[in-house]
């Protein structure tokens, strides 16, 4: 593993069914985040953690919950799949918290479409 | 509130051509601003800070605190820049990032 690993690549879910997404990171960065891109609105924060134990809300928290058990591990949970969460999701991890911070390093990203 | 601006969905140039892409924030702080890069079936990728006064690909970016702008330069562009471009603010929320719209580049030949 090199950097941030997501998985799956690729999904289509059921509307109602429960999916994890998987975060991995080698890098011993304090802080992850989930981001969900979607066109004309960018990416915005789901949840995050500034360190292992930790979570917060982001912008969007809504049908998303996550945990942080360990330093390397941010999986990311849809309790029931709703069609407006389709949607490109990224993880990150970073330095952080606080400021002067070195930006992101991204994973690759999971396609998620809920039918 | 933070906010980040990206005016413009597409942005398209021919090849040599002078590039500018327009990022304007909202944030009553001191910032720190980014630009990040997504090329075609790629992850995204820090592409440079402001704090770091550095040219990366040959692309720049002043802050300008008082247009409350940090638009993204290049005298000339290649096919090769052509992306998905986001800006980035990290301000209140500490290390958190907000992201603006995004702008797609599109460089012909």
């Amino acid at each position: 593993i090199a950097g941030i690993t997501q998985a799956p690549t690729s999904q289509i879910l059921a509307a109602g069914r429960r999916m994890t997404l998987r975060c991995t990171q080698d890098m011993r960065h304090n802080a992850m985040y989930w981001y969900r891109q979607d066109l004309g609105l960018g990416l915005r924060l789901i949840h995050y953690s500034n360190t292992a134990g930790t979570t917060g809300k982001g912008e969007v928290p809504d049908g998303y919950s996550v945990s942080r058990a360990n330093t390397d591990d941010f999986p990311l949970t849809l309790a029931s799949a709703v069609p407006s969460q389709t949607s490109v999701y990224f993880c990150a991890s970073s330095d952080g918290p606080g400021r002067g911070n070195y930006g992101y390093t991204f994973g690759s990203g999971t396609r998620l479409t809920v039918v | 509130a933070q906010r980040v601006t990206q005016p413009e969905k597409l942005l398209s140039v021919f090849k040599g051509a002078p590039v500018e892409l327009k990022c304007n924030y909202s944030y009553s702080g001191s910032p720190e601003l980014f630009w990040y890069v997504q090329y075609s079936r790629q992850r995204l990728q820090l592409l440079l800070r402001h704090i770091s006064r550095e040219s990366i690909k040959g692309f720049t970016a002043d802050l300008n605190k008082g247009e409350t702008s940090f638009h993204l330069k290049k005298p000339f562009a290649q096919e090769e820049d052509s992306a998905m471009y986001y800006c980035a603010l990290s301000g209140e929320y500490g290390n958190k990032l907000v992201f603006g719209a995004g702008t797609i580049l599109r460089v012909k030949s």
